[in-house]
């Protein structure tokens, strides 16, 4: 069963603006942490941010910012004041926690990003 | 290192012949990740090791796949009878234990079997 579900293969947004990339997520572990993944056509991976499962607040990181909504296993991310050099590849990645035996961080199929001047 | 390191960047072999893919993890990290991402996909799971537990195996596609960690450090993936649907690149990462840990990723292995 898929574990991470991202269902915009592709976003454009206009520079400046905020955009938000869909994640749902299933597990019945209620120990999981949540993370965002930048790819730019480099090929790197770069760790953008982290939700914990028990976490009361939604995470945030300059301009990143997680919409953790728990009962709807979403966990969206919203980046503010788009740059051209967002432009890139966004995966969402879900790992469970000890009830499910530390599994290994297991990604969704991606959503590229496209910033237009 | 500062990082993962991953060797060779580049390999491109000849069907039918075998491989190894090294990684050398970030110094202290006790768990070792690998994946595969084929062009303009997403990262597919493939083995991992964490600690001086058994590594999960699951996400090996056949059994011409397998991979080995030395001393909780470096890995080796090795594929055997190299075919071209393992063209594609090949991602090391690591991290501390813990639901929360964020992988730290080296810049892949692109293989190409010709």
């Amino acid at each position: 069963a898929q574990k991470i579900t991202q269902t915009q293969p592709g976003m454009f947004v206009q520079e400046k603006e905020a955009v938000t990339l869909d994640c749902t997520y299933d597990t019945s572990d209620p120990s999981y942490g949540l993370f965002w993944y930048k790819q730019p056509s480099s090929g790197e991976m770069i760790f953008l941010i982290y939700q914990g499962s028990y976490d009361q607040q939604n995470a945030t990181e300059g301009r990143y910012s997680l919409n953790f909504q728990k009962a709807r296993k979403s966990a969206n991310l919203v980046i503010s004041a788009s740059q051209l050099g967002d432009s890139a590849m966004y995966f969402c990645a879900m790992r469970e926690g000890p009830n499910s035996g530390n599994t290994p961080l297991v990604f969704g199929k991606g959503t590229r990003l496209s910033v237009i001047a | 290192g500062a990082g993962v390191s991953q060797s060779p960047s580049n390999k491109v072999t000849e069907k039918g012949k075998d491989v190894e893919l090294r990684c050398d993890p970030i110094s202290g990290h006790t768990a070792l990740y690998w994946y595969r991402q084929s062009l303009g996909q997403g990262l597919e799971f493939l083995i991992y090791f964490q600690g001086n537990s058994a590594p999960d195996k699951s996400g090996l596609p056949s059994d011409r796949f397998s991979a080995e960690r030395t001393g909780g450090s470096v890995s080796t993936l090795t594929i055997q009878r190299t075919q071209q649907e393992d063209s594609a690149v090949y991602l090391c990462a690591s991290s501390h234990q813990g639901v929360g840990s964020p992988l730290h990723f080296g810049n892949g292995t692109r293989l190409t079997v010709t």
